[in-house]
This record gives structure tokens, sequence and C-alpha cells, in this order.
């Protein structure tokens, strides 16, 4: 089982520049989210899905867009990169509610923005 | 404002001693999980607990569940320095999707 897969694992960008950080799992999960990671702040949610064609926003969404075209799909966009997005991010997914499932995570995209 | 306080936030211990790591809030939480993440990894799922009170034990890892379903626990006997990692606890207020995580506790066990 591949379980959630993302890519690229590392990335370098420059300040302005746009790129997506893909996302997949193929556990037919419905409940997807990304969260980011920084140093002495844990993880926080920047957007989730409940399904497809369904998208929410997290604690931390301003500079990032999502979508979720199909069930297995769920793609991070940064538009107009910032030095402030420098971290690593996550993926993950999950069966369903999540008190009865856990979410499952990819190893996730280090990106540096310059 | 944090929805969920992690402390303490680093632990440095011998192989061998115990430890605990609290997991605090002033909401109350359906359930909340605990999660273990190794350097360059995502978080893995080590417990979920539901009811008030309730009490889950993983090998040498014990969890509890406050009362009042506002707070969390998680010890480790006889720490082993296999068990060094991030420790954080997950939650989301009742009927939200959003499932947030504390700051993380980071545990380094020496052996």
């Amino acid at each position: 089982n591949a379980g959630v897969t993302q890519t690229p694992k590392f990335q370098v960008l420059k300040t302005g520049q746009s790129m997506t950080l893909q996302c997949a799992q193929d556990m037919n999960h419905e409940y997807m989210s990304w969260y980011r990671q920084d140093p002495g702040m844990g993880l926080r949610l920047i957007h989730y899905s409940v399904g497809a064609g369904i998208t929410d926003q997290g604690e931390v969404p301003n500079g990032y867009n999502v979508s979720r075209s199909t069930t297995e799909d769920f793609p991070l966009r940064l538009l107009s990169a910032a030095p402030s997005q420098t971290s690593v991010y996550f993926c993950a997914s999950s069966y369903g509610q999540y008190n009865n499932s856990p979410l499952h995570f990819g190893n996730g995209t280090r990106l540096t923005v310059t | 404002t944090q929805l969920l306080e992690q402390s303490p936030q680093f632990l440095s211990i011998q192989e061998g001693e115990n430890l605990t790591v609290y997991c605090n809030s002033s909401s109350v939480f359906s359930s909340l999980q605990w999660y273990r993440q190794e350097p360059g990894e995502g978080p893995v799922l080590l417990v979920t607990v539901v009811t008030g009170g309730e009490v889950k034990k993983l090998k040498r890892l014990t969890f509890q569940f406050g009362d009042a379903r506002k707070d969390s626990s998680l010890h480790i006997t006889a720490a082993q320095p296999g068990d060094t990692g991030l420790y954080l606890c997950a939650s989301a207020k009742g009927g939200s999707e959003k499932l947030v995580f504390g700051k993380g506790m980071k545990l380094t066990v020496n052996p």
C-alpha cells in the first residue's frame, strides 16, 4: 500500500514564484487535509476537505488554495510564494470522522522560499 | 490562542526513567488523539481516547482522558531510546471537522 504520497520531497522557490504541492492517497479516504509544521509551532491546519468537491479553511489558509476534484487527490497551490511560507508541509487523510479513524500522513514536502 | 496546550515542550531523560506529558485545554472535546512523529516522517497515530476517565495502555505507554474531557496525559514507563520523537496531541471542538494539534513535546531518551 502506498498510503499517502506527497511530491516533491524538497523544493526551493524564489519569492513570487508559484507551485503546486501534490498529494494522493489510495485508501479511498473521504477526508483529506494539509498542515504546515514550523519549529515550536506544532502542526497548523491550512485547508481540509470532507469529500470530492468540498473544501474549507483551516487555521492558516492565507496564501494557499486547494481543490478536490477527485477522492484521491488534494493539491495545495501557492500562488505567490513568500519567505513566511518556508516550512514542512504534510498532507493527511482519514476514512471518515476523525474520532473513528486515524489520520494517515505523508512524509512531507520541505519547502524553502528565498 | 492555542486550543491545545502541551507540557513540557522538551524533555531529555536517561533510558529507564519514567515521564508524563500533558495536553490541556479550556474546551471540552468529544475525543482526543495522540501521535508520535520521528524525524523526516509524518506523525503516526498512537491512540484515540473517547470517554471521560478512559485509560488505554499500549505496551509501556499509558494514556488517560480527563473526566471532564478537557485534558489528557501520556505516561511512559521505563523509557527506551526508541521512544525518542515528537509527541503530539490532537482534537477538534465538538461538531467541527477541523482537527488541530498541540505544539508537541520533543522527547530524547539517552542510552
